[in-house]
């Protein structure tokens, strides 16, 4: 079975100032993916990044990049230089490689809010 | 891009109601979900499909039922329609050779009155 924790319900971060949101991750798994999600307040949810387990190195994609530590199944996004338009919420979620199941399974969310 | 429709954005039905929720994507992708989100729960999984008539139970299927007739199309129904049922019904489809990622829909927020 796979966990993912979540344990910041809520962040503030100012404008133009770097955030980290926390995830950390439970499976037995050797083989698999972490994923970073954010939703806005319209509802869909936009694909930030992914992380595989055997990467060496940390995902980049624009201002986000994961902190991928395995030894410690941490995968926290860090936003550099936050935006107002960076108010959110923002699920991390991990999927098994090695077994059948294709879905993914998601922690509880934190919601980021962007002070001007 | 793949492109994932759910046919309603807000739905209110009654007790006992049988309710229809219709996923539809516009690639010939096999495999899709169906979540459903809580405050403080995230993302829950319900059903999910790998194939035209193939349905598999996720986390929490009870109260739940998935018909996968053709291949674009995923749909979940709820027999009974119960109070608790109330949520945001999430679809999504797996993008394979893109991130391993998927696409999800722009929802369904149901309530059951």
């Amino acid at each position: 079975a796979q966990k993912i924790t979540q344990t910041q319900p809520g962040m503030f971060v100012q404008e133009k100032e770097a955030v980290t949101l926390d995830c950390t991750y439970d499976t037995s798994d050797q083989s698999y993916g972490l994923f970073w999600y954010k939703q806005p307040s319209s509802g869909e949810m936009i694909f930030l990044i992914y992380q595989g387990s055997y990467d060496e190195q940390n995902a980049t994609e624009g201002r986000y990049s994961l902190n991928f530590q395995k030894a410690r199944k941490s995968a926290n996004l860090v936003i550099s230089a936050s935006q107002l338009g960076d108010s959110a919420m923002y699920f991390c979620a991990m999927r098994a490689r090695d077994t059948g199941r294709r879905a993914l399974t998601f922690g509880s969310g934190t919601r980021l809010q962007v002070q001007p | 891009d793949v492109k994932v429709t759910q046919s309603s954005r807000y739905l209110v039905k009654r007790t006992g109601e049988k309710v229809f929720l219709e996923c539809v994507q516009d690639m010939d992708h096999e495999n899709m979900f169906w979540y459903r989100q809580d405050p403080g729960l995230g993302l829950r999984l319900i059903y999910f499909s790998y194939d035209v008539k193939m349905k598999e139970k996720g986390d929490i299927p009870e109260g739940y039922s998935v018909s996968r007739e053709k291949k674009e199309r995923f749909s979940l129904i709820l027999e009974s329609a119960s109070t608790n049922q109330t949520s945001m019904y999430l679809c999504a489809t797996e993008v394979r050779g893109q991130g391993d990622g998927y696409t999800f829909g722009s929802g369904t927020r149901l309530t059951v009155v």
